[in-house]
């Protein structure tokens, strides 16, 4: 069973497109995070939500909306794709905050 | 502001040699320290955890870390390595109530055969 799983793993769509990644994991955590890991495998928090509240948004164009239906689901929209969102994206969940953060799989999304 | 700096962005280890990975973290009252793996073209893996307690910290495949307050460091060791440890490893860190995890640049660890 994927503790932290999400989908689609592999994403190549054009510019100007829009797109969802979707995220759920079934341990029981309150908080779900969204990282993204870019060409240079640099990875930095991109939102966290904590029971289905926004508590952290680093600096993300708008053109980024994550959407928390439930504390077990944390899906990540994204609007009008540049070539600069081509990445590695990868949710996250914690029991509470502060303790051991366990990551999907990732999602690699191309913009062409 | 917290920061987390691995001083080695490459390190080439004959099999079965002994290996150490460098980790260094900007100190903090209550400071949590992780280590992850990152397989080629997989997810992150968490291989082992400092929350409090013992400084030594053994975690998955072999793994261990030293907690040093004095130094603020966090290095990773493995005795003997294998071709299947290679991968990228990525130290972070967090602290109590803060819901942000910092990574570093991460590691790219090759075994030689």
């Amino acid at each position: 069973d994927t503790a932290v799983s999400q989908t689609p793993k592999y994403l190549v769509t054009q510019m100007g497109n829009d797109k969802s990644i979707k995220c759920e994991q079934n341990l029981g955590h309150d908080t779900m995070y969204w990282y993204k890991q870019d060409s240079k495998k640099f990875l930095k928090i991109m939102f966290s939500y904590n029971n289905k509240e926004l508590i952290i948004n680093e600096t993300v164009p708008n053109r980024f909306s994550p959407k928390s239906p439930d504390k077990a689901h944390l899906n990540l929209h994204i609007n009008s794709l540049e070539l600069g969102d081509s990445a590695v994206y990868f949710c996250a969940s914690s029991q509470y905050t502060g303790n051991t953060i366990y990551f999907g799989e990732g999602s690699w999304l191309t913009v062409v | 502001a917290q920061s987390v700096t691995q001083l080695d962005s490459q390190v080439p280890v004959f099999e079965e040699a002994p290996v150490e990975l460098r980790c260094n973290y900007s100190s903090s009252v209550s400071v949590y320290l992780f280590w992850y793996v990152q397989y080629p073209n997989q997810g992150l893996q968490l291989l082992l955890k400092y929350l409090s307690g013992s400084t030594l910290v053994k975690g998955i495949n072999g793994f261990e870390a030293e907690f040093n307050k004095s130094q603020t460091s966090f290095h990773l060791r493995k005795p003997s390595v294998h071709i299947s440890d290679t991968a990228e490893y990525f130290c972070a860190r967090s602290t109590f109530g803060n819901e942000k995890l910092t990574f570093g640049t991460g590691t790219r660890l090759t075994i030689i055969p």
